[in-house]
């Protein structure tokens, strides 16, 4: 069966430094998704960032970037210059025919 | 915003009695999925569907059913309420399951009394 492992339950950064979220998972397809979820104080699910698996080239949507590992089954998550509002939990997930499995979370807290 | 909402969203109940919570949608997206958020757990899978009446479990089914008699509506059923199902639940819907990011509702947080 596919697993998300985060391993890092909480971490925390200064503002405006760079932090990098951990993501292993475990496959046997090729060709798949992978994403990452932030979920705020307010409960809601918001999606940061997606990987085709197919794609060698690391996904980026402004201050958040991805470390791609195919090889490794790593999806690691990057924000750079950190703000108070990227403070939330963070999952990483991937996308398995008819299901969405998702890695436990990382608690992120925003030091100012 | 995808047009998702859950009902109810807040929920107190005694243990043994049946609760239906709902999830809606107006995407007309394929897939529906009931979520549970524990600390400590993320988010575990209790069932999904792929299409009206098209339904599976996930890894969490136990003490609950699914249906889909509509593609718009996904109904959760815990038969018989227990305190382990304290939870938050999340309905999530996609367009096509695996190439596509998950939208989701607002959250139903249920307690068992």
């Amino acid at each position: 069966a596919q697993t998300v492992t985060q391993s890092q339950p909480e971490m925390s950064v200064q503002e405006a430094e760079t932090v990098t979220l951990s993501c292993t998972y475990d496959t046997s397809e090729s060709d798949y998704y992978l994403f990452w979820y932030k979920q705020p104080p307010s409960r809601q699910m918001i999606l940061v960032i997606r990987q085709e698996a197919y794609k060698q080239q690391n996904a980026t949507e402004n201050r958040f970037s991805v470390n791609f590992q195919k090889a490794a089954k790593s999806f690691s998550l990057k924000i750079s210059d950190s703000q108070l509002g990227d403070a939330a939990m963070y999952f990483c997930a991937y996308n398995d025919d008819d299901k969405i499995i998702f890695g436990k979370g990382t608690r992120l807290h925003i030091l100012p | 915003d995808a047009g998702i909402t859950q009902s109810p969203r807040h929920k107190v109940t005694e243990t043994g009695t049946p609760v239906t919570l709902r999830c809606h949608q107006t995407e007309n997206h394929r897939y529906m999925y009931w979520y549970r958020q524990d600390p400590g757990h993320g988010l575990r899978l209790i069932h999904y569907s792929y299409g009206v009446k098209d339904t599976d479990k996930g890894e969490v089914s136990d003490g609950y059913s699914v249906s889909r008699s509509k593609t718009e509506d996904f109904l959760l059923t815990l038969e018989s309420a227990t305190s382990s199902q304290t939870s938050v639940y999340f309905c999530a819907i996609s367009d096509t399951g695996r190439y596509t990011e998950a939208f989701f509702g607002q959250g139903t947080r249920l307690t068992v009394v």
